[in-house]
């Protein structure tokens, strides 16, 4: 079985500053880890993932994430925040066998202040 | 290509009374799983459906039902509303099962039972 942990339900930040969304999972096999965006009212929509190779992996709008094995971690950072960041962030994991659904924490809720 | 439609927006039904919500999967995609979603949490896995067969179940009772179409499109029926259902319902398609390929999600149907 799989588990996600999302430490902070909520991260107010005020622009421009440094942000981390930290983020532990539990699992007896391999799995591959994803990082979702959720702005209010809509769905979920895919920021980045780590499937294999490097550890660090990055977004087209800046972020950036890093596997973490002997951690179980995928940390989410960003240097420098925008208003238009606000929004819901869940981590998850897909395991690499049975119905390869996702496991979803419970979100962090990014709140960035002018 | 469009992406993945979800119908309606918004729902609200009593308590033991049924729904039906409808999902269009992504152009090209044969695989859709749903996700429910309630006030403050991460999506919780409910099944996935693979070439109009059911491949993977959550932890939800029987009165949690699906289907899916020919043209891949697919239904999540629920029986005997509880005031627990009440949450957003979020549809992913995906092409194939294989565990590295992305789930595109849709914006979710709102479901309140009163």
């Amino acid at each position: 079985a799989q588990s996600v942990t999302q430490l902070d339900s909520q991260v107010p930040v005020f622009e421009e500053a440094p942000v981390e969304l930290r983020c532990n999972y539990s699992s007896s096999v391999s799995v591959y880890l994803f990082w979702y965006v959720q702005y209010p009212n809509q769905g979920l929509q895919l920021l980045l993932k780590y499937l294999s190779g490097s550890t660090l992996v990055e977004s087209i709008n800046g972020f950036e994430a890093e596997f973490n094995k002997s951690q179980t971690s995928f940390h989410l950072r960003k240097p420098s925040v925008h208003i238009s960041d606000t929004a819901e962030y869940f981590c998850a994991v897909r395991s690499l066998s049975g119905t390869y659904k996702y496991i979803f924490g419970t979100g962090t809720r990014l709140k960035v202040l002018a | 290509e469009t992406g993945v439609t979800q119908s309606p927006t918004h729902l609200i039904k009593t308590r033991g009374q049924q729904v039906t919500l409808r999902c269009s999967s992504q152009s090209g995609h044969n695989t859709v799983s749903w996700y429910q979603q309630a006030l403050g949490q991460g999506p919780q896995f409910i099944f996935q459906y693979y070439r109009e067969e059911e491949n993977g179940r959550g932890n939800f009772p029987p009165r949690f039902s699906g289907l899916q179409f020919p043209n891949y499109s697919s239904e999540l029926n629920v029986n005997a509303l509880e005031l627990d259902d009440s949450a957003l319902y979020l549809c992913a398609s995906s092409s194939g099962t294989a565990v590295n390929t992305e789930a595109f999600f849709g914006q979710g149907t709102r479901l309140t039972v009163v």
